[in-house]
This record gives structure tokens, sequence and C-alpha cells, in this order.
């Protein structure tokens, strides 16, 4: 089946501009998470939906970044005044959220938008 | 100190020898361990997860978890050429009053360059 998928593949943008970055899930899965990878690390978590809510966005660097997902399957993240040290991988994940614990849902990474900010 | 601590490498192994990958967490309530592997300019793909102490093993693959230690670590048994990649340890937080989350908290990878 399809995996996870995220559009655009590479968006170049310059500072101070607005940018979207749209992240599909596989079909089925209510979890779904944003990551951020910048070269030679690994990647950092931003925010974690729930169905249509973000139950965990501590990782959201500041008031510029925001996610929805209206409809808790497509999500896209949003990024205002854009800022040279926001380049990096975007990276979207989706899972079927288990309720054992400990937590082991399997995330599924889909390929990536790699943002650069000029 | 990082949450997730690896070796950056390189790791340089001959093909068909045994590659030992290794991570250490510091957060004593972490629960779950994952192991993804990571090509150049691909997404991370999962290997396998362990959360009890001891051995787990996947075909080729062996992860080892000490809890006590604060390690984990994945063996690659017979590495092949096409193993070489980077090797993300990531860890499952929990939160402030000890339940999980979903959050993975991942280390900055090994890199591990299997020699034909």
């Amino acid at each position: 089946g399809a995996g996870v998928s995220q559009t655009p593949s590479n968006k170049v943008t310059e500072k101070g501009k607005y940018v979207e970055l749209r992240c599909d899930p596989i079909s089925g899965h209510t979890a779904l998470y944003w990551y951020r990878q910048s070269l030679g690390q690994g990647p950092e978590f931003l925010i974690y939906f729930q169905g249509t809510g973000a139950a965990d966005d501590s990782g959201l660097p500041n008031d510029r970044f925001f996610a929805v997902r209206p409809e808790g399957s497509v999500s896209t993240l949003k990024i205002q005044r854009t800022e040279r040290g926001d380049s990096a991988v975007y990276l979207c994940a989706s899972s079927r959220r288990q309720a054992m614990v400990p937590r082991t849902d399997t995330q599924y990474f889909g390929p990536g938008t790699r943002l650069t900010v000029l | 100190q990082k949450e997730v601590e690896q070796n950056s490498g390189p790791l340089s192994v001959p093909e068909g020898a045994i590659a030992s990958l290794n991570c250490t967490y510091s957060d004593r309530g972490s629960q779950s361990f994952f192991w993804y592997r990571q090509y150049s300019g691909k997404s991370p793909e999962l290997i396998m997860f362990i959360y009890s102490n001891g051995d787990k093993e996947d075909g080729r693959f062996t992860a080892q978890l000490n809890k006590a230690s604060q390690y984990v670590s994945l063996l690659i048994r017979d590495s092949q050429p096409s193993d070489s990649a980077t090797y993300l340890c990531a860890v499952n937080r929990v939160n402030w009053y000890g339940g999980a989350t979903n959050k993975l908290i991942f280390g900055t990878g090994t890199l591990l360059a299997v020699q034909p």
C-alpha cells in the first residue's frame, strides 16, 4: 500500500516568507508526527497529532511554527517569517496508535521536504 | 549531556563481520527503544524495537537492552555492503509522571561502512 507522502519534496524560499509543508499519512493511521532533521543530526520532534488534535506540540521551536490536521488525515506544517536557521529536512511520520504500554507504535516516515531559506 | 548519545563514527567493518552499534540514554524512566536505519538522502526506516532487558533477535539483527546501565545496542551479523547507512537510536520519552508518550528522542546516529 501507499506510504507516507510529503509535498513538496524541495522548497526554496527567501528569508521572511511564509511556507506550508504537506503530509499525507498512511491510510488508517490515526497518529501523525512532524520532525525536523538538520544535517548530521537525528530527527528532532516537533508535534504529534492524535486524530485532529495536537496531543503534544512541545517541540515547536517558537510561535512562527504551527501545524493543523483539520480532518484527522492530511496535515500541514506552517512556518511564518522564515529564517535561515529553519533550513532543514522536515519529516512526517504516521502510526497506528496502540494502547499498550510501553509504547511500541511503529512510526513510518515519509520522504521528507527539504526546506532551504535563502 | 544529550538525552540519547551515539558515537558518530564512521564505524568501518569488513563484509561478513559483526557490526556493533551502541547507544546510551539519560532518562532512566525511558520505556521503549528503537533502531532506525537511514540511507544517505532517504528517510529513516525502522529495523526493530525493544523494551525488555536482554536480547531480541530478528534475522541478522539483535537488539540488546540494559536498563540498569541505560544502554542499548544493535548487532548486525554477517554485515553486507548494503548495510552501509546511518543507524539512529531513538528512545520513547516519558512524561513528568512517568507515563509513556509517543515522542521519540533520537541520537545523532552512527555511520556504518561495510567494506567489500
